[in-house]
């Protein structure tokens, strides 16, 4: 079995970038497909990112996903911060041993 | 609009069982693998099981095999699990997910969950 490591926050200012890391302790990050889901306070999880870098109708282009084999990463970033990005992230990947790993989340302040 | 709407979330004692169901609308049911993801309030979703779209295929976290059963009624639209032998670590918030992936698993529509408290 395979974890998925995650920063446990991070945190920014409106308007600005934050970049969120996801990296996965064995076997290629390439191999199979990352997702990442947002999740705000009391409220159920949500997918902004799906396969490494698509991004779901009605997701704003502000979210973006990508993959990095030199680090074995996989990165959500958010680009024009508002206060309504502040949540928990969880990115999440899979192999054939283990249908679903999700990694630990990232709290993202916005402040 | 999809919905996914938990239920049979209650209070156990260590030991007891419990069956939770999902009531899902607004797509076809019969499509779609379906999972159960679970999580404690304050810390990450952990996943606990899977059913293909037919329901001939299943698969469980180590923590809960030979302890809880999924299964559905594609008739009914509804996804259950059946959970016994209930130990303290099984308290979590339960989700009914569905999972659009073609490869591996993307969960795109979750479920508001129903809350299992095991306890004396």
């Amino acid at each position: 079995n395979f974890m998925l490591a995650q920063p446990h926050s991070v945190s920014e200012s409106p308007g600005k970038t934050v970049t969120i890391s996801c990296t996965r302790s064995s076997g290629s990050i390439a191999s199979n497909y990352v997702q990442w889901y947002q999740q705000r306070p009391d409220s159920s999880p949500t997918i902004v990112i799906y396969e490494d870098d698509q991004r779901p109708s009605g997701v704003p282009d502000r979210f973006s996903g990508s993959i990095d084999r030199t680090s074995n990463s996989a990165s959500l970033t958010i680009s024009g911060l508002k206060t309504e990005d502040e949540a928990d992230y969880y990115c999440q990947s899979y192999d054939n041993i283990t249908p679903v790993v999700f990694g630990g989340g990232t709290k993202l302040t916005v402040l | 609009e999809v919905q996914l709407l938990e239920s049979g979330g209650a209070l156990v004692q260590p030991g007891g069982s419990l069956r939770l169901s999902c009531a899902a609308s607004g797509f076809t049911f019969s499509s779609f693998w379906m999972h159960w993801v679970r999580q404690v309030p304050g810390q990450g979703p952990v996943w606990v099981s899977r059913i293909s779209s037919d329901g001939s295929a299943t698969r469980y976290a180590d923590s809960v095999k030979g302890r809880f059963t999924i299964s559905r009624d594609n008739a009914k639209n509804t996804l259950y699990v059946e959970m016994n032998s209930l130990r303290a670590e099984d308290t979590a918030l339960y989700y009914c997910v569905r999972d659009v992936a073609t490869t591996g698993t993307n969960f795109d529509y979750w479920g508001r969950g129903t809350l299992v408290t095991v306890s004396s």
